[in-house]
């Protein structure tokens, strides 16, 4: 059964640092996505990553996957109070599944 | 351009009560189609997906059941409510296993059982 974990769950960080949020998972697959989540509201997507050393890079976040190591990294540079919010990895299941799987959540708040 | 309607946005519901949440897929054919749950505790809970016209793959055995009368409607169901229905309601499509797959969501609902 895949499972998805992230960590840290909570991250609460001053406006201007760098801080990296990890994604593991249990059992090799392919596309593993990113997605962030706004008080009361629905999820949007940020990122697809779709192979082993994939990077997409929008603003100040950055992504990458190691289908090797089984990991994602969400990487913030410089945060900013805007980029507070719940990010979610997810993965999709075995064998060509359709389902994902989505880890627990990080819940980022960037303070002034 | 593809567009996601989910309704209602929000409802409060007495125990024992039923639901209907519908979801609707505009601007594209053959989605796949996703119910997943957010309970206060912030993960998401996939409860149902739909690759097709009466292909519904349960994940999570409960109260509630699916159903896909057309190709681009979701809607979720129960007969009896629990307190534990409770929770953030998302519907989402994707466009099948080529390409992607991206899931987009629709802006849920919100269910209160009193």
């Amino acid at each position: 059964e895949l499972k998805v974990e992230q960590n840290p769950l909570f991250l609460s960080m001053q406006e201007g640092k760098n801080y990296t949020i990890y994604c593991n998972y249990s059992t090799t697959s392919d596309r593993l996505y990113w997605y962030r989540q706004d008080p009361g509201k629905s999820l949007e997507s940020l990122f697809v990553l779709l192979s082993n050393g994939a990077v997409k890079q929008e603003g100040r976040l950055m992504a990458s996957l190691d289908t090797k190591a089984r990991l994602s990294t969400l990487h913030i540079t410089a945060a900013v109070h805007d980029l507070s919010a719940t990010y979610f990895c997810a993965r999709r299941g075995q064998g060509g599944s359709e389902k994902l799987v989505f880890g627990k959540g990080t819940k980022l708040t960037v303070n002034p | 351009s593809q567009t996601i309607h989910q309704w209602p946005a929000t409802l409060v519901q007495p125990v024992g009560s039923p639901l209907s949440l519908e979801c609707t897929v505009e601007g594209t054919s053959n989605p796949n189609l996703y119910w997943y749950r957010q309970a206060a505790g912030r993960g998401l809970q996939l409860l149902f997906y739909s690759v097709g016209i009466g292909q519904i793959s349960s994940e999570v055995p409960q109260n509630l059941s699916a159903s896909r009368p057309q190709d681009r409607q979701f809607i979720l169901s129960s007969k009896k409510l629990l307190l534990s229905d409770s929770g953030f309601y998302l519907c989402a499509w994707s466009q099948g296993s080529s390409g992607a797959n991206v899931l987009t969501f629709g802006a849920g609902s919100r269910l209160t059982v009193l």
